[in-house]
């Protein structure tokens, strides 16, 4: 099963950020957060992960909290190309075997 | 381009037939995972090779197997095929183990 809990669905106004959370709140400490999005059937994309400090690469930031029981991801100016699914999975670096997706929020932006 | 190659891009077959599906991993990327995912359903693991030596198995049939061959490249075969494997069927690879995966285009197959 999933270890992360996520809204089914958001709204965003194109050109506004768009803030995704997620909850992970059994998360252990050798635990890294990952985000992916899967755009209407193609492959999962990757979009950026962390262990405890925010993370920005040229697509997202990543906001982690202090106790990192939840995070954020942020798409700074979103666009109508960023409409997917985006996952949120947490994962052992060098250890876990699978990849395990839940259900993920589905991001609509609107026009 | 994630640089993981998946063919066929496409796939139609009859009930009952095999199929193969294979996977090029990007360059030296050792993990080769696979995933199905049915129509509007979520992304289903299969299976995790590295190196050649599974690691790792998930919902997969037993009419369902894959290997890992020396140059890392993967396939996975599906035979007894049933209407119900129709599938977007991806494949993800990553250079160890619990690093970031990159995910391949997938193969859409479909079973009449």
């Amino acid at each position: 099963d999933a270890k992360t809990t996520q809204p089914p669905s958001m709204d965003c106004a194109e050109g506004r950020a768009a803030n995704l959370p997620c909850n992970h709140s059994t998360i252990s400490g050798n635990e890294y957060v990952y985000w992916y999005r899967q755009i209407h059937s193609q492959g999962p994309q990757y979009i950026i992960h962390g262990l405890k400090n925010n993370e920005t690469n040229e697509m997202a930031s990543l906001i982690i909290t202090e106790d990192r029981k939840s995070s954020t991801l942020i798409l700074p100016h979103a666009t109508l190309r960023d409409t997917a699914v985006y996952y949120c999975i947490v994962r052992a670096f060098y250890r876990d075997d699978k990849i395990i997706f839940g259900k993920g929020t589905r991001l609509h932006i609107l026009p | 381009d994630s640089g993981v190659t998946q063919t066929p891009k496409h796939l139609i077959t009859a009930t009952g037939q095999r199929v193969t599906l294979r996977c090029s991993p990007r360059s030296g990327d050792l993990s080769v995972y696979w995933y199905q995912q049915s129509l509007d359903q979520g992304l289903q693991f299969l299976i995790h090779y590295y190196n050649g030596e599974e690691r790792a198995k998930g919902n997969i049939l037993e009419r369902f197997s894959a290997q890992q061959f020396p140059d890392l490249h993967s396939e996975l075969n599906l035979s007894s095929l049933e209407l119900g494997d129709s599938a977007l069927y991806f494949c993800a690879s990553s250079v160890g183990v619990g690093s970031r995966a990159f995910f391949g285009q997938g193969t859409r197959l479909t079973v009449v």
